[in-house]
């Protein structure tokens, strides 16, 4: 059971350059998050889902988009990569019922050029 | 949106020591998690607490949901518990969809 999985760990971008964040669940979760943390800082909620086929925006999602085209996958572009967008990226998850907790990924890396 | 606010920012303790860290919230709220943020950068999930009092080996958690706070205990402090600790909440109401909302964490330095 890998719980948030996250792809990749690490990456180094080139302004202007897009690429895209896997977040991978294996726990059927409805529910699932895009946080960016900046140093120093908590972190703040992107972009979200709340099922298949569902997307919303969160805090700070300027820049960014999201696709949950399957329930266990939920992918976070940068579509024209800026060095505000420097960061720490985190994926959660959670049930959609009742009062649950998230389940946090290992964050990915992300410096921009 | 809800204000979380957590105290101290920074805190030097020695080994041993015990030491108690605060999260304020402005609103009411459904969830109410407490995290550890390892030197890696993974996010270690401490707690679920929305209300009342949970144990955890060493680490404790009250949370009084009336009064909006919630307190993390950390008793016999070892190095191993260096790092950022952050307390996230979710406000109450049937739209929120679990959206978490973190404060700014308290930095946790234990010398041997």
């Amino acid at each position: 059971n890998a719980g948030v999985t996250q792809t990749p760990k690490f990456r180094v971008l080139k302004t202007g350059q897009s690429m895209t964040l896997l977040c991978a669940q294996d726990m059927n979760h409805e529910y699932m998050y895009w946080y960016r943390q900046d140093p120093g800082m908590g972190l703040r909620l992107i972009h979200y889902s709340v099922g298949e086929g569902t997307t919303a925006k969160g805090e700070v999602p300027d820049g960014y988009n999201v696709s949950r085209l399957k329930k266990q996958n939920f992918l976070l572009g940068l579509e024209s990569a800026a060095p505000s967008q420097t960061s720490v990226y985190f994926c959660a998850s959670r049930w959609d019922r009742g009062n649950q907790p998230q389940h946090f990924g290992d964050g990915t890396r992300l410096s921009i050029l | 949106g809800i204000q979380v606010e957590q105290s101290p920012p920074d805190l030097i303790l020695q080994e041993g020591a015990n030491s108690t860290l605060r999260c304020n919230f402005s609103d009411s709220v459904n969830n109410l998690q407490w995290f550890h943020q390892n030197p890696w950068g993974q996010l270690i999930n401490l707690f679920y607490i929305p209300s009342g009092t949970k144990q955890n080996g060493r680490l404790s958690a009250t949370t009084v949901a009336t009064e909006r706070y919630s307190l993390l205990y950390i008793s016999s402090s070892q190095t191993t518990d260096s790092g950022v600790y952050f307390c996230a909440v979710e406000t109450a109401g049937g739209t929120s969809y679990g959206k978490l909302t973190f404060g700014q964490g308290t930095i946790l330095t234990v010398h041997p």
